[in-house]
């Protein structure tokens, strides 16, 4: 168990409907990562937040947002789906200063 | 259920035998690499990391070695086991940034 946990394990939504996944990081984390992982590709980087402010942009879609709460916690919204957004959608944790990611169990997202 | 595609290079070692998996990586400005390990299932699990001032580091049974030269990267396991059945991704970072590239990732299945 990484500590991080993510909610909720499987979402089944249809095209065009809109999804928000939660991540809590482990305890005194400040910096939360959001990745998708298809089944075509490796872990792709979206976008990553350090105590409540972006830090870092990868390769998310417009449609796609995220924002980390006071709580550190974060989520991730993604809006008007299509098939290809299904994937699994990871989000990771580190601590100040450590480059050392602690992955949550990540979050199965089937579009139909 | 699986955590990544069907389209993974896979490498077969027997139980007992030492396994070599390889990354090339692509920013010659990367200077922090780590390989992780994804059992079906759950989130991808930190193994080891190396900076890019060194060319080798030992942990428990895994040994990286780092080739900055060739942009190469590679994960030794010794005494490969059953337990070490996974799918293993390098990723790689560069200073000052807090994007982390991971590669497509290996599929090692060890052979009793």
């Amino acid at each position: 168990d990484s500590g991080v946990t993510q909610t909720p394990k499987h979402l089944i939504t249809a095209t065009g409907q809109r999804v928000t996944l939660r991540c809590s990081p482990r305890s005194g984390d400040l910096s939360v990562y959001w990745y998708q992982q298809s089944l075509d590709q490796g872990l792709q980087f979206l976008i990553q937040y350090y105590n409540g402010e972006e830090r870092a942009k990868g390769n998310i879609l417009e449609r796609f947002s995220a924002q980390q709460f006071p709580d550190l916690h974060s989520e991730l919204n993604l809006s008007s789906l299509e098939l290809g957004d299904s994937a699994l959608y990871f989000c990771a944790s580190t601590r100040e200063g450590d480059n050392e990611q602690f992955f949550g169990p990540g979050t199965r997202l089937t579009v139909l | 259920g699986e955590s990544v595609g069907l389209h993974l290079p896979t490498l077969s070692v027997q139980e007992g035998d030492n396994s070599i998996i390889n990354c090339a990586y692509s920013n010659s400005a990367s200077d922090y690499f780590i390989w992780y390990k994804q059992e079906s299932g759950k989130g991808p699990q930190f193994i080891i990391d190396i900076r890019s001032n060194m060319d080798k580091r030992q942990g428990q049974r895994v040994t990286v070695l780092l080739n900055k030269t060739v942009k190469h990267l590679s994960l030794q396991i010794a005494a490969t086991q059953p337990g070490d059945s996974a799918v293993y991704f390098c990723a790689e970072k560069a200073s000052g940034t807090y994007k982390y590239i991971f590669g497509t990732g290996t599929r090692l299945k060890v052979l009793a």
